[in-house]
């Protein structure tokens, strides 16, 4: 069975500084990984994904992830964040061929001025 | 914006009842699966219909069931509401070819349902 952990549940930062949000997955095949956002009272949004291919991911709005198989990681970053960075960010994988998404618990990211 | 459109936004039951919630899909997708986000945690997949069928299911009793129709439009029914129902119920729309997803899941904006 596939499983996400999203180390940390809240993680502040402050405007300009470096975003760091952990995801660890586990997984018996190699599987597709995927980083999606959400603003209050809103739906999902999908940030970047790893398939196949260069292991280091860009997506939208400045983020990027670097897929790390011996580590089994996917972690997102920003080299600075920006006071519309702060929204719940959900880690999720899904196997080849597969049809469901497994997420992990979230991370709220809080951006300080 | 996805185009991927749910309704209604918000709604209010009492344990036993019963609901509907409707979702269009992306013009283009065939295939549309329904998920659950309860408070504080990430969205736990429900199931997934593609022509008209069933076709995938996360760990949720009978008594949540679906529908697709022609236009690749979807609903979600909950029958004898539990408290525990209470949640945001996302709805996103894919592309299946080949018996793989070919393009990435697009999300709506939910239907938010409180079970008193």
């Amino acid at each position: 069975a596939q499983s996400v952990t999203q180390l940390g549940s809240h993680v502040s930062v402050s405007e300009g500084a470096l975003v760091l949000l952990r995801c660890n997955y586990s997984s018996s095949v190699p599987p597709y990984l995927f980083w999606y956002v959400q603003y209050p009272n809103q739906g999902l949004q999908l940030l970047l994904k790893y398939t196949t291919g260069a292991t280091l991911v860009k997506g939208i709005n400045g983020f990027e992830a670097e897929f790390k198989k011996s580590e089994t990681s996917f972690h997102l970053t920003k080299p600075s964040a920006h006071m519309s960075d702060a929204a719940e960010y959900f880690c999720a994988v899904r196997r080849q061929g597969a049809q469901k998404l497994v997420f992990g618990q979230g991370t709220r990211l809080t951006i300080n001025p | 914006e996805t185009g991927v459109t749910q309704s209604p936004t918000h709604l209010i039951k009492t344990r036993g009842q019963q609901v509907t919630l409707r979702c269009s899909s992306q013009s283009g997708h065939n295939t549309v699966s329904w998920y659950q986000q309860a408070l504080g945690q990430g969205p736990q997949f429900i199931f997934q219909y593609y022509r008209e069928e069933e076709n995938g299911r996360g760990n949720f009793p009978p008594r949540f069931s679906g529908l697709q129709f022609p236009n690749y439009s979807s609903e979600l029914n909950v029958n004898a509401l539990e408290l525990d129902d209470s949640a945001l119920y996302l709805c996103a729309s894919s592309v299946l070819a080949g018996g793989a997803l070919s393009r990435e899941l697009f999300f709506g904006e939910g239907s938010r349902l409180t079970v008193l």
